[in-house]
């Protein structure tokens, strides 16, 4: 079976462009998960999107949105890029939602410059 | 909501040797406990977990018992070999009710040299 995958694997932006990530989750899987991880943050909760509705939100700005389609696969966009949004972006998918009995199965991130 | 304190190393070790990286944790409640692991280059993968107090987690010669008197899960491995060499986070779910994603650890850069 094959694992999360997510497109591009490497990006490079300019401060207020726009970007869009893409991930694909198991086969199956119907929760999508998105984390933002960065050296002094570390890793952070972004949302959740189950059955194409956002579930969950971490404490991130308006910029960061994303959505989910019928077949499970999801996108997330960030607006008006920052220096600071300089990261990567992992994607994890689930069976079901809730965090504390179904195994998260995280893609390989998208690494997105900011210049 | 819930948080995680983990020691961030970086930790050198040398192979066959005793490993211990240190997890505590603040919640309400009991949730499950994760150990993840992040090779260099990769994603994360769940390593062990633990769903109730006095569980223990394991897998490749990993062990983590869930504490609630220390409030502890302290990743444990007998003899590391250079292939362990990652990066190792601490996880719970972020509320009582596990809605609201996984809560990391900073993570544990553990490197074990031959």
């Amino acid at each position: 079976k094959a694992g999360v995958t997510q497109t591009p694997r490497y990006l490079i932006k300019t401060r207020g462009q726009q970007v869009t990530l893409s991930c694909s989750p198991i086969s199956g899987h119907r929760s999508v998960s998105w984390y933002q991880q960065t050296p002094g943050q570390g890793l952070q909760f972004l949302f959740e999107y189950f059955s194409e509705t956002q579930r969950n939100k971490g404490n991130f700005p308006g910029r960061f949105s994303g959505r989910q389609f019928s077949n499970s696969r999801s996108e997330m966009n960030v607006s008006t890029l920052e220096l600071g949004d300089s990261a990567l972006y992992l994607c994890a998918s689930s069976l079901g939602t809730g965090f504390g009995h179904n195994e998260q199965f995280f893609g390989p991130g998208t690494r997105l410059t900011v210049l | 909501g819930n948080s995680v304190t983990q020691m961030e190393g970086p930790v050198t070790l040398s192979e066959e040797a005793f490993l211990t990286i240190n997890c505590t944790y603040t919640a309400t409640g009991y949730p499950s406990l994760f150990w993840y692991v992040q090779y260099p280059g990769e994603g994360l993968q769940l390593l062990l977990k633990a769903t109730k107090a006095d569980d223990k987690g394991s897998n490749k010669g990993f062990e983590a018992t869930y504490r609630k008197e220390t409030t502890s899960f302290h990743l444990e491995k007998g003899s590391v070999q250079v292939s362990d060499s990652a990066v190792y986070f601490c996880a719970l779910p972020d509320s009582g009710g596990g809605a609201d994603g996984l809560t990391f650890g900073k993570g544990t850069h553990l490197i074990i040299q031959p």
